[in-house]
């Protein structure tokens, strides 16, 4: 089945600055990935995806690399605020069937 | 607000016991995620439905189950609980059609605390 990593497990960056995480999963037939950023004791909330036919996309701040042919894509996060601060989540899916998650990353944006 | 609901939004129950956990999920959505999350650890799925059927299954216990039903909404039984079981539960939603990559959406999770 499809197993996703994602690294690193944490990141403290300064305010202001980027932060990148990866993953990488296992089965190429994955073709959907989303993002999740869950806040402490909250849901996880979905803050972008992108599919197997993109390369990248872009939100404000916030963006997302896709490589199919070396099975990873990482979130990049530009000018951080300490707002950003949370656990990150990525995870895959094949069409029609479950999302698996990565181990999560937890983001401190210092002042 | 995600548009799934979860009832209840806290349970403190002690070891020995059942419990059943609620979920509805956004209106059109057909598929239903259970997810475990125990303290400062990742999403451990547990199962998915869709519309009525059981479509995939994680790392489920034989204690736990679960099912949909027709109005879609759905129920996680929880019975002879341990104190491992204490955990955040969510539930999460996406929506119809095979060919269609739709987002899931989660809600606001049951806290779960075995006593």
């Amino acid at each position: 089945g499809e197993n996703v990593e994602q690294h690193p497990s944490t990141l403290s960056v300064q305010e202001g600055d980027s932060a990148v995480i990866k993953c990488t999963y296992s089965d190429s037939a994955s073709n959907y990935f989303p993002w999740y950023k869950q806040e402490l004791g909250k849901r996880p909330q979905l803050i972008i995806d992108i599919r197997s036919n993109v390369g990248e996309k872009k939100d404000q701040r916030i963006a997302v690399t896709l490589n199919k042919t070396a099975k990873h894509f990482s979130l990049h996060i530009t000018e951080t605020q300490p707002e950003d601060s949370a656990v990150y989540f990525c995870a895959a899916r094949i069409q029609g069937q479950n999302f698996v998650f990565g181990p999560g990353t937890r983001l401190s944006v210092l002042p | 607000d995600s548009g799934v609901t979860q009832t209840p939004k806290h349970l403190i129950t002690a070891t020995g016991q059942r419990v059943t956990l609620r979920c509805s999920p956004r209106s059109g959505d057909l598929s239903v995620y259970w997810y475990q999350q125990s303290l400062d650890q990742g999403l451990q799925f547990l199962i998915q439905y869709y519309n009525g059927e059981e479509r995939a299954k994680g790392n489920i216990l034989e204690r736990f189950s679960a099912q949909q039903f027709p109005d879609l909404h759905s129920e996680l039984n929880l019975s002879s609980l341990e104190l491992g079981d204490s955990a955040l539960y969510f539930c999460a939603s996406s929506g119809q059609g095979s060919g269609i990559h739709n987002e899931q959406f989660f809600g606001p999770g049951t806290r779960l605390t075995v006593l």
